[in-house]
């Protein structure tokens, strides 16, 4: 079975600041990869998935940009975070050949 | 707009009783449907998921679909307070990419 990484866990940064989360995946080959924002109180909006190494594709336009850089790699990065970037940040994994998305533990960032 | 709608809550049930959790979707031609959970801090956690018309058993749990009425629900028999979470629906619209609603906060009162 699969395991998502991600990290950190916790991140507080300062407005203005880049920002570069982390997730990685064992156990499959050539996942989905899906990066997910949940605000506080809110649903899950999907800002980027992946189906393939450097394969990328935008679903909300935003200061957010995603790389795939290895199969089982999936970075978020931003050169300058807003306020409005607060959120909880899930990566999920879709298996190849299924329809499930399981997620990985989240990164909580705070922007002050 | 690809949507899928859920009562907020919460929803209040005491313990032993069964709870039932509901989730319309806009899009008709959606095939696949899933239910998560997830705790106050954590991330989701796939409960159930369901293609078909009708119902899916599993354990406490069934889900139930009705694409013509663009219905999905799910039913947490014996409700124990460690079932307290808040329940995401969530809907593949195409392409492998889900839309969540909003969630549904469950409260199991002992």
């Amino acid at each position: 079975s699969q395991t998502i990484h991600q990290w950190p866990a916790t991140l507080v940064q300062p407005v203005g600041s880049p920002l570069s989360l982390e997730c990685t995946v064992e156990g499959t080959s050539n996942p989905n990869l899906y990066w997910y924002r949940q605000a506080a109180g809110r649903g899950l909006q999907l800002l980027f998935y992946s189906v393939g190494i450097g394969q990328i594709s935008s679903e909300v336009p935003q200061n957010l940009s995603a790389s795939r850089p290895q199969d089982r790699q999936f970075i978020l990065s931003s050169k300058k975070l807003l306020l409005s970037d607060s959120g909880f940040y899930l990566c999920a994994a879709l298996a190849g050949g299924g329809e499930t998305q399981y997620f990985g533990p989240g990164t909580r960032l705070l922007v002050l | 707009q690809k949507e899928v709608e859920q009562n907020s809550g919460p929803l209040s049930v005491p313990e032993g009783a069964i709870a039932s959790l509901n989730c319309t979707y806009s899009d008709r031609g959606s095939q696949s449907f899933f239910w998560y959970r997830q705790y106050s801090g954590k991330s989701p956690e796939l409960i159930m998921f369901i293609y078909s018309n009708g119902d899916k058993e599993d354990g406490r749990f069934t889900a139930q679909l009705n694409k013509a009425s663009q219905y999905v629900s799910l039913l947490i028999r014996d409700s124990q307070p460690s079932d307290s979470a808040t329940y995401l629906c969530a809907v593949n619209m195409g392409g492998n990419k889900l839309v969540f609603g909003a969630g549904t906060i469950l409260r199991v009162k002992s």
